[in-house]
């Protein structure tokens, strides 16, 4: 079964909406995740590290204030988007640390109109 | 800088057939390897893994096969089923880090 939860699936709203995509590890806790997004025909791109109880890591070019993150315990970390744009389209998949790093979240189709 | 590469966007192989996916690396930093498969609108779900210090992985039809000196690694499909087809990615793997080639299509035909 899954280990990695991620909710909601499909996400369709208004350009202005903030989204919040959550991420919960269903087997363990999980001190560190990882969000990715990922546009049509190319690779998953790292956004950012959330670790539990501190602030999260950003990768180059991804705005913060835009991309909000918090890991506030161990076995849920949500990625919110806030204000989003029709350019925030995408698909947005969480990767939880475990003994292998194979545990993916289902992903969150996010449209906006 | 593209770490990971899968030059072939692309590939389509007849039911029964092998399929290889091909993959080249550059940082020599990466301690082991691993391969996933990719539905449209889903997380990707692991396939198989290799560590650097091996040269061949086997589990099943799926084979990863690495060669350290010309950072090349393969994945062999073998026989390829309608099932497999998806997009096919691999990553180099430091420490926790992944880094993501950019996929290749499989289409195995019936």
């Amino acid at each position: 079964g899954a280990v990695v939860s991620q909710h909601p699936s499909r996400v369709i709203c208004k350009s202005g909406t903030s989204v919040k995509i959550e991420c919960r590890s269903l087997d363990f806790q999980a001190t560190t995740m990882f969000w990715y997004r990922q546009f049509p025909k190319q690779s998953l791109m790292l956004m950012a590290t959330s670790n539990e109880g501190s602030k999260a890591t950003y990768e180059q070019g991804v705005e913060k204030d835009k991309f909000l993150i918090n890991h506030a315990s161990l076995t849920l970390s949500t990625l919110t988007v806030t204000s989003a744009h029709p350019e925030d389209s995408s698909f947005y998949i969480c990767r939880r640390i475990s003994n292998q790093p194979q545990h993916f979240g289902d992903g969150t189709r996010l449209s906006i109109l | 800088d593209q770490q990971v590469k899968q030059n072939s966007p692309s590939l389509s192989v007849q039911e029964g057939r092998i399929s290889i996916l091909n993959c080249d690396y550059t940082n020599s930093m990466f301690d082991y390897f691993l391969w996933y498969k990719k539905y449209p609108a889903e997380g990707p779900t692991f396939l198989i893994s290799i560590s650097s210090i091996k040269d061949k992985n086997e589990d099943g039809r799926f084979t990863v096969f690495l060669n350290k000196s010309a950072k090349h690694l393969s994945l062999h499909i073998v026989p390829s089923q309608p099932g497999d087809s998806a997009v096919y990615f691999c990553a180099g793997a430091a420490g926790n880090m992944l880094t993501f080639g950019g996929g290749t299509r499989l289409m195995v035909k019936p």
